[in-house]
């Protein structure tokens, strides 16, 4: 079975700085995705940027870029130029074939102004 | 973009009443949904998954009879929470797959805004 560790429960970050959630991961299999998600205080399931493993260009979207190390099976994301929107938890996820997505625990991120 | 709604977004109910919970897919039509469960700073528990016109996989230690899943059309399906207790009070968000993307990828996989029960 995969298991997915967040080992960051919270951080924070001054407004406009940049800010790097972990995230690592266990799996026996070579071509999978992983996800980062984000749940603002409304609750909603975000998601912000994915990976393909087979892809060795690492993803970015706008502010978010991740930093996938397969070998060490790693991913970050990193947020930059961070705004008070950015306030939220991030969940990191894993997803094999036609199953379901492996979710971490999350990392409670708070932009302070 | 792919839009998912649950209805209703918060309910309180008396112990030993049942709950239905909508999930539905606005404008795609989805093969699969999915069930979770959040407790308060927890990450997600996945319930149960359902395909339309079939049953509902449930996950290990999830009661099927008490949460009773049916996915009658690829735009709705419903989680009932029968007798429900205080223990089941908690936030249940749903997701769905959009049955046009080939392979069923998961970046497709859409999730609803969540629904708040509380149990008195």
């Amino acid at each position: 079975a995969q298991t997915v560790t967040q080992s960051q429960p919270e951080m924070s970050v001054q407004e406009a700085e940049t800010v790097t959630l972990s995230c690592t991961y266990d799996t026996s299999e070579s071509n999978y995705y992983l996800f980062w998600y984000k749940q603002p205080p409304s609750r909603q399931m975000i998601l912000v940027i994915r990976q393909e493993a087979y892809k060795q260009q690492n993803a970015t979207e706008n502010r978010f870029s991740v930093n996938f190390q397969k070998a060490a099976k790693s991913f970050s994301l990193k947020i930059s130029d961070s705004q008070l929107g950015d306030t939220a938890m991030y969940f990191c996820a894993f997803y094999f074939g036609n199953e379901k997505l492996t979710f971490g625990t999350g990392t409670r991120l708070t932009i302070i102004p | 973009g792919a839009v998912v709604s649950q209805h209703p977004s918060w309910v309180i109910c008396k112990s030993g009443t049942s709950v239905k919970i909508e999930c539905r897919s606005l404008d795609f039509q989805a093969t699969t949904m999915f069930w979770y469960r959040q407790f308060p700073k927890q990450s997600l528990m996945l319930m149960a998954t359902s395909n339309e016109g079939s049953k509902a996989t449930y996950e290990q230690g999830v009661e099927k009879d008490k949460f009773l899943i049916n996915h009658a059309s690829l735009t709705l399906s419903t989680l009932t929470v029968t007798s429900a207790h205080p223990e089941d009070s908690s936030f249940y968000i749903c997701s769905a797959r959009d049955r046009s993307a080939s392979g069923g990828r998961p970046d497709t996989q859409y999730f609803g805004p969540g629904t708040r029960l509380t149990v008195l």
